[in-house]
């Protein structure tokens, strides 16, 4: 069965350090998909990448970066000079065919 | 654009009572999908839908029931609210697949007691 896992419950970083939030996937399939997705404080789950399991190039989108490797089965997503916009809680989720799996998230916390 | 809207947006229901979330996008998105979130913990699946009239279950469909007689409707019901049904319930949407980004609503936060 598919599973997502975030094994950094909470991060706290002053602004403009960087930092990466992991994400550790397992699946049986080939094809799948991968996403991560930012829940700020109010609420509402913003999408922030899709990638697929034949696509293992590096993004930079910004300050954001993600780091995907299958042979480590793992998605992970770095955040450099952080501000504090960026504290939110930050969902990893693997998509195969007919169902989306989230890990438990990150909450990152950004101080001035 | 209003994208997916959720009503209500706060709701206490006692033991047994029965409630409707509702949930519409307008988006004209097949899929929509309905999850819950527990805290500390990521959301989980409860029922999706690929298009008016198709309905399946998710990862925890007990105790919740869905219909899908339009393609912008998508309400989730709990017949007999139990305290482990309190959560934060999210509806989300997207256009022809499961493997697409999701738009996803403002939340429902419940509480049965």
């Amino acid at each position: 069965a598919q599973k997502v896992t975030q094994a950094q419950t909470e991060i706290s970083v002053v602004e403009k350090e960087d930092v990466t939030l992991d994400c550790v996937y397992e699946t049986r399939d080939t094809t799948y998909y991968l996403f991560w997705y930012k829940q700020p404080p109010s609420g509402e789950l913003v999408f922030l990448i899709r990638r697929n399991s034949f696509d293992e190039q590096n993004e930079i989108s910004g300050r954001y970066s993600w780091n995907f490797q299958k042979s480590t089965s793992s998605f992970n997503f770095t955040i450099t000079a952080s501000q504090v916009v960026d504290s939110a809680v930050y969902f990893c989720a693997l998509s195969e065919a007919t169902d989306m799996r989230f890990g438990a998230g990150t909450r990152l916390t950004v101080k001035p | 654009n209003a994208g997916v809207t959720q009503t209500p947006k706060f709701r206490i229901l006692k033991i047994g009572q029965s409630m409707t979330l509702q949930c519409t996008q307008d988006m004209n998105h097949n899929y929509m999908y309905w999850y819950r979130q527990d805290p500390g913990m990521g959301l989980k699946l409860i029922y999706y839908s690929v298009g008016a009239g198709i309905t399946d279950k998710g990862e925890v469909p007990n105790g919740y029931n869905v219909s899908r007689s339009t393609t912008e409707d998508f309400p989730l019901r709990l017949e007999l609210a139990a305290p482990s049904q309190t959560s934060v319930y999210f509806c989300a949407s997207s256009y022809s697949s499961q493997v697409e980004e999701q738009y996803f609503g403002p939340g429902t936060r419940l509480t049965v007691t």
